[in-house]
């Protein structure tokens, strides 16, 4: 596609539950971002991806988030026995390169947990 | 924490003024970006100023960085009620490919 691509928009839950959140990056971008947007706050970095390289986690806030990227494409962001302080949009982002490249972002998922 | 923030959190401006907007950061970066965003949208990419660089123009858009105070600022010109949304910049750490995001300032341009 033309853009950053992120699945679903919108996604409420039940505390306790696990959601997935997908993002499909521009094609051929080889570095990817995971970020969380509280209401009305700046931007959490949370993960990034690099090709082949071993991410940075250095944001995830607990063991409950992890991620991945197969194929050095598609990334999944994962949270398991969500926190109702897990409510945000989670916003994804891709760049060509590494270094000094703008980011392209998805409109992200807003995610609210009961 | 976050290492940006802006100034003023919140700027209201009337149609064809000039809107500026300011950023301060704590550490040596590699470049600065800023990105607008509408609201229930993602970030849409500005402009980016390197470390080495002082100024940098793009259409209505100008950005000054000073790595010394550790600071940047965005002017836009002749404001467009457009222009309404949450302006974000965004530092690049030295030595990693991490970004670093400031609160942001929230303009409101009154046709």
């Amino acid at each position: 596609g033309a853009g950053v691509s992120q699945s679903p928009s919108n996604k409420v839950t039940e505390k306790g539950k696990d959601v997935e959140l997908r993002c499909d990056p521009i094609s051929g971008h080889t570095a990817l971002y995971w970020y969380r947007q509280s209401l009305g706050q700046g931007l959490e970095f949370l993960i990034y991806f690099q090709g082949n390289s071993a991410p940075d986690k250095s944001g995830l806030p607990s063991d409950r988030f992890s991620a991945e990227r197969t194929g050095g494409s598609v990334s999944t962001l994962t949270i398991q026995r969500t926190q109702q302080e897990d409510s945000a949009v989670y916003l994804c982002a891709s760049s060509s390169q590494r270094g000094n490249q703008p980011q392209h972002f998805g409109d992200g998922t807003r995610l609210s947990i009961l | 924490s976050q290492q940006g923030e802006e100034d003023p959190q919140a700027l209201s401006i009337q149609e064809g003024e000039n809107a500026t907007m300011n950023c301060s950061y704590k550490t040596s970066i590699n470049n600065l970006q800023w990105y607008r965003q509408n609201s229930g949208r993602g970030l849409v990419h500005l402009i980016l100023i390197r470390s080495n660089e002082r100024e940098k123009h793009s259409g209505r858009l100008r950005v000054t960085l000073d790595t010394s105070k550790k600071s940047s600022s965005l002017l836009i010109t002749a404001s467009r009620a457009a222009d309404t949304a949450s302006y974000f910049c965004a530092t690049e750490t030295s030595g990693t490919y991490k970004y670093i995001f400031g609160t942001g300032t929230r303009l409101k341009v009154l046709a």
